[in-house]
């Protein structure tokens, strides 16, 4: 199975401030890395498939990017609203697997 | 806009089934991959498999022996089985509508709420 990894595990940001998440992946993915959004006691909310692109309805302040088996989620002017756990999961192989997620708090 | 909720029993007893329905509302199940994802504090997010409106499935080796995922599109629903469950099974258990099944678009657009199943005796 491919293992995807998430650092950092937890981070403290401010409103306004710009964050970056990142997943690494344990081979080749191509391009098919999707992000999502997920609030306590709520199921994950889809913000980013195929590494880049933002699923309708997701604020632009939200954007992906690849670098090899390195992907980057970045919030840019971080909204109270953000305040969330991210997690990563991989399209390109079977079994599909999740990263282990990043929780944002509000410093 | 299509619409997922799940629907069993909270809790189990260990070696017996764990069965749930997801109730699709505002589309057709006819159509798309239908997928349950669970989600354990020891585990995270897991992928448990997938059914095509086909009938056709797709199962995580790791539980393929003990999963069953099945559709049925005269009640508009689909329904997951695991087998001889024990506590590590204890995680909330999501329906989602899988966009592209076992192509490369297999990410997960829509989520029902998720229900808690505990295993204990």
């Amino acid at each position: 199975d491919i293992q995807l990894t998430q650092t950092p595990s937890s981070l403290s940001a401010s409103v306004g401030d710009s964050v970056t998440i990142t997943c690494r992946s344990s081979q080749s993915i191509n391009s098919y890395l999707n992000w999502y959004q997920q609030k306590p006691g709520k199921a994950p909310n889809l913000l980013i498939y195929a590494a880049s692109r933002l699923q309708n309805g997701v604020p632009s302040r939200f954007s992906g990017s690849r670098s090899g088996t390195e992907f980057t989620l970045t919030i840019s002017s971080l909204q109270p609203d953000d305040f969330a756990t991210y997690y990563c999961q991989q399209s390109n192989n079977l079994p599909r697997t999740f990263g282990q997620g990043t929780k944002l708090e509000i410093k | 806009q299509v619409q997922l909720q799940e629907s069993g029993p909270g809790l189990v007893k260990p070696s017996e089934t764990l069965s749930l329905t997801c109730s699709v509302s505002g589309g057709s199940i006819s159509s798309h991959y239908w997928g349950w994802i669970r989600q354990s504090p020891g585990k995270g997010l897991e992928w448990i498999g997938y059914v095509y409106y086909s009938g056709s499935t797709n199962y995580n080796p790791s539980l393929k022996s003990r999963v069953t995922i099945s559709l049925d599109t005269s009640k508009n629903q689909f329904s997951l089985e695991l087998s001889s469950v024990t506590a590590a099974d204890t995680a909330v258990y999501y329906c989602a509508r899988d966009v592209g099944g076992w192509t490369v678009a297999g990410w997960f657009d829509t989520w029902g709420q998720g229900t808690l199943v505990t295993v204990s005796s």
